[in-house]
């Protein structure tokens, strides 16, 4: 079965960091295109940032410098890490499969609060 | 950066009524819009890609059209089920982005 189950969320002081991870079953993470996209409370999608097939790498400028996309091709994951973490990224994140994307995760809540 | 502007950002309608939502990007996109539409605590769902290809599945009573810089989203008779939220999503250039959301609700 083609799935993507997100997980790492939870809440985070301002300044901290956190690393999410989508585990990917019924495909392999290196050969797809992946994304995160992230919604805040009542808001729109915002796209995050995407890893392509050959590893190269895409952000956001709101994330710029302190996300980092990548992924594992032993485990089949794909991670998130984040770092200096402000009150506006709280947010749920999901992960996507491709550009066109079919495939979703369930999303997983970060909060940033003190 | 390609920005998306979606309108309208809210929509009333009756079932049965064509609801339509168009989605303009700052510069030429070619055909590479998805349509996603998105029901409150769950993830968002491709409805349409490359602007007017229908996703396996998904009935036929949605299309689009339009290419380049201006596009549409029509629901030809409003079903109670397709109240969401409904966002245009442009992949010519990254950053991905997306319009800012349509909220559809039942009149």
């Amino acid at each position: 079965e083609v799935q993507l189950v997100e997980s790492g969320g939870g809440l985070i002081q301002p300044g901290g960091s956190l690393r999410l991870s989508c585990a990917v079953s019924g495909f392999t993470v290196s050969s797809n295109y992946m994304s995160w996209v992230r919604q805040a409370p009542g808001k729109g999608l915002e796209w995050v940032s995407v890893i392509y097939t050959g590893g190269g790498t895409y952000y956001a400028d709101s994330v710029k410098g302190r996300f980092t996309i990548s992924r594992d091709s032993s485990k089949n994951t794909l991670y998130l890490q984040m770092t200096s973490l402000r009150g506006e990224d709280t947010a749920v994140y999901y992960c996507a499969r491709a550009l066109s994307s079919r495939i979703w995760g369930q999303g997983t809540l970060v909060t940033v609060s003190s | 950066d390609i920005q998306m502007t979606q309108s309208p950002s809210s929509l009333s309608a009756s079932v049965g009524d064509r609801v339509t939502i168009t989605c303009q990007a700052s510069q030429d996109i070619s055909k590479y819009l998805n349509w996603y539409e998105q029901k409150p605590g769950k993830a968002p769902k491709l409805l349409i890609y490359d602007a007017s290809n229908l996703e396996t599945g998904v009935p036929s009573r949605f299309s689009g059209s339009g290419s380049g810089t201006d596009f549409t989203f029509t629901i030809s008779s409003l079903q109670p089920e397709d109240i969401a939220t409904y966002y245009c999503q442009q992949y010519d250039n990254a950053p991905y982005t997306f319009g800012q959301g349509t909220k559809l609700e039942i009149k």
